[in-house]
């Protein structure tokens, strides 16, 4: 079964300096993975996905995230936070067979201070 | 990307009624919609897959008596919560996939029974 890991609850940081939310998954086989950022009450808004080629991943607002197979590991980056980064952001994991439902981690709050 | 409209954002019932929430894709056609439950401060866990022209796939736990869904079309699904309880107070959201690799998801429902 597949798993998705995401050992911080909340993560704070300060407006202007660089942010990471990490993210490690357990799949057969190769996986592709998602970064979705939920804010107060609504649904999810796609980030970023790694399904194959280049680890590291640029989405949108400016954040990338970098694929370590040899860690299992998909971890959110940001050069820059702001204020308005602050929202509950999800990884999520699929393998390449059977079902395309998303396995998604526990969520990890980011908290940007001014 | 892909747009998914959820309706309604927020539903209040009595205890005992039934409450339907829609999801459409409004772009794209989708063959599987998905659609997942959202406790206060936790992750997304799937319910059910709902697959357009057959029966939904359920997830272990989850009463399909309870929770009926209806994939119409290629570009709508309908989660119905039949005598509504308390405990189903949750945020629904569902998610639709556009080729195998994209999943797009709805605003999200609140509901809350009383």
């Amino acid at each position: 079964a597949q798993s998705v890991a995401q050992p911080e609850d909340q993560v704070n940081v300060a407006e202007g300096n660089p942010l990471t939310v990490k993210c490690t998954y357990s799949v057969s086989g190769n996986p592709y993975l998602f970064w979705y950022v939920q804010y107060p009450n609504r649904g999810l808004q796609f980030l970023l996905k790694y399904i194959t080629g280049d680890n590291l991943v640029k989405g949108s607002y400016g954040f990338e995230a970098e694929f370590n197979k040899s860690q299992t590991s998909f971890h959110l980056k940001k050069p820059s936070a702001l204020v308005s980064d602050s929202a509950l952001y999800f990884c999520a994991v699929r393998d390449h067979t059977g079902r395309r439902a998303l396995t998604f981690g526990s969520g990890t709050r980011l908290q940007v201070q001014p | 990307g892909a747009v998914v409209s959820q309706h309604p954002s927020r539903v209040i019932c009595k205890s005992g009624t039934s409450v339907k929430i829609e999801c459409r894709s409004l772009d794209f056609q989708a063959t599987t919609m998905f659609w997942y439950r959202q406790f206060p401060k936790q992750s997304l866990m799937l319910m059910a897959t709902s697959n357009e022209g057959s029966k939904a796939t359920y997830e272990q736990g989850v009463e399909k008596d309870k929770f009926l869904i209806n994939h119409a079309s290629l570009t709508l699904s309908t989660l119905t919560v039949t005598s509504a309880h308390p405990e189903d107070s949750s945020f629904y959201i569902c998610s639709a996939s556009q080729g195998v690799t994209e999943a797009f998801f709805g605003q999200g429902t609140r509901l809350t029974v009383v």
